[in-house]
């Protein structure tokens, strides 16, 4: 159990609302990542992080923004929510730990956003 | 686009027979990993296998890698119903991204 944590577990929301959902890890990983999964992709890379105030963009960053204002917390923004957006958000963590590479993963349990 | 590319889409077999999925990829990698996804949960880590290494076993797991054919395949011995999950394999380069690809939907019968 590599101490990840999302919330909210589920969300239903209406197209043109904000939209944040948190990540958050005690075990004080380096990287952090936001994917989204839907059927038939597969899990896609949205941004991720690699350390404090530190992020880049992934495959679909499109739409979304984050901010990594301290090492446990990671956060995403959908900034006006869209029915496309409607998918199971996965944050993920690396890079904590002696012994393992750099860029094994461990993930979190998932948020289902439903954009109506 | 995805980067790894799994083969089959869905796989069915009976308990107690092997289970043997396939990775495709595109282009150089520094490692190649295997996660696990039971339903409606995350993505648990399995295994990972460097580009210098050519076969890694971990438990009732084995996974072959062959860097000429950008290729990769993930053997499950003696499979139980418990292994009834959805299979990724997700490549590195130089950066700590992974890339994933779209998965290997297993189901094991008893």
């Amino acid at each position: 159990d590599a101490g990840i944590t999302q919330s909210p577990r589920h969300k239903v929301t209406e197209t043109g609302t904000p939209v944040t959902l948190r990540c958050h890890q005690t075990e004080n990983h380096r990287y952090m990542y936001w994917y989204r999964q839907d059927p038939g992709h597969g899990l896609r890379l949205i941004h991720y992080s690699y350390g404090v105030k530190d992020t880049d963009k992934g495959e679909v960053s499109d739409g979304y923004s984050v901010s990594r204002s301290k090492t446990e917390d990671f956060l995403l923004t959908l900034e006006s929510a869209t029915s496309s957006q409607t998918s199971v958000y996965f944050c993920a963590i690396s890079g904590g730990r002696e012994g393992l590479e750099r860029n094994e993963q461990f993930f979190g349990p998932g948020t289902r956003l439903t954009v109506l | 686009s995805q980067q790894g590319e799994e083969d089959p889409q869905a796989l069915s077999i009976q308990e107690g027979e092997n289970a043997t999925m396939n990775c495709s990829y595109k282009t150089s990698i520094n490692n190649l990993q295997w996660y696990r996804q039971n339903s409606g949960r995350g993505l648990v880590h399995l295994i990972l296998i460097r580009s210098n290494e050519r076969e890694k076993h971990s438990g009732r797991l084995r996974v072959t890698l062959d860097t000429s054919k950008k290729s990769s395949s993930l053997l499950i011995t003696a499979s139980r119903a418990a292994d009834t999950a959805s299979y990724f394999c997700a490549t590195s380069g130089t950066a700590s991204k992974l890339t994933f690809g779209t998965g290997t939907r297993l189901q094991v019968t008893l």
